[in-house]
């Protein structure tokens, strides 16, 4: 089936240090994915996407993710971690079949700073 | 703000209650979608408009009733929930619905149910 993953429920990471949240897909043909950040008693937020071009992709407060077809992965990465970072993430993927055009999310991963 | 506004912000229903959910986006996009967000479960989609025509339904029990009057408003009439309908519910758009625009999504603050 085709579905996107979020391996790890929380991740935590000191002020300052570099994060990474995790994300696998499994799709046929070409994947676009995309990541949100849900704050608090808020809606998700776009952060950035992977549609075509280079693999490594630089989104909206410093954060980049990159595109690796071999691992079928796309991570969100950001070098030095804030505490406004804390929040809840979400990868996303797009499935385009007969027609149809679907979101697919992960179950999200809380990242506390 | 994201331009996609939801009201009211939180909802307590009894099971034999009528209510509605409403979204509105001030973003001029041709595209929203009703979504529901439980803990510990991926969004789920529940409804796409695009050009107000309904175009997804992913098999949403009928107490969930969506309608979209115009492109910039949409709205969830719900009846005679269940307690495990208690979730919450976010509105989102996007610029165009369709295999050729990979549009990302502005999301409303969600609407919190709580269904007694």
């Amino acid at each position: 089936a085709q579905s996107v993953a979020q391996p790890e429920d929380q991740v935590n990471v000191a002020e300052g240090n570099p994060l990474t949240v995790k994300c696998t897909y499994s799709v046929s043909g070409n994947p676009y994915l995309f990541w949100y950040v849900q704050y608090p008693n808020r809606g998700l937020q776009f952060l950035l996407k992977y549609i075509t071009g280079d693999n490594l992709v630089k989104g909206s407060y410093g954060f980049e993710a990159e595109f690796n077809k071999s691992q079928t992965s796309f991570h969100l990465k950001k070098p030095s971690a804030l505490l406004s970072d804390s929040a809840l993430y979400f990868c996303a993927v797009i499935l385009t079949t007969s027609g149809t055009y679907k979101y697919i999310f992960g179950t999200g991963t809380r990242l506390k700073v | 703000e994201t331009g996609v506004t939801q009201t009211p912000r939180h909802l307590v229903m009894g099971m034999t209650n009528k209510k509605s959910l409403k979204c509105e986006q001030h973003l001029g996009h041709n595209a929203m979608y009703w979504y529901k967000q439980s803990a510990k479960k991926p969004l789920e989609l529940m409804f796409v408009y695009s050009l107000e025509e309904r175009v997804e339904n992913n098999s949403v029990p009928s107490r969930f009733s969506p309608e979209c009057p115009n492109s910039s408003h949409l709205f969830l009439h719900l009846h005679t929930l269940q307690p495990e309908d208690s979730a919450l519910y976010l509105c989102a758009s996007s610029q165009y619905y369709g295999s050729q625009t990979y549009n990302e999504q502005f999301f409303g603050p969600g609407t919190r149910l709580t269904v007694l």
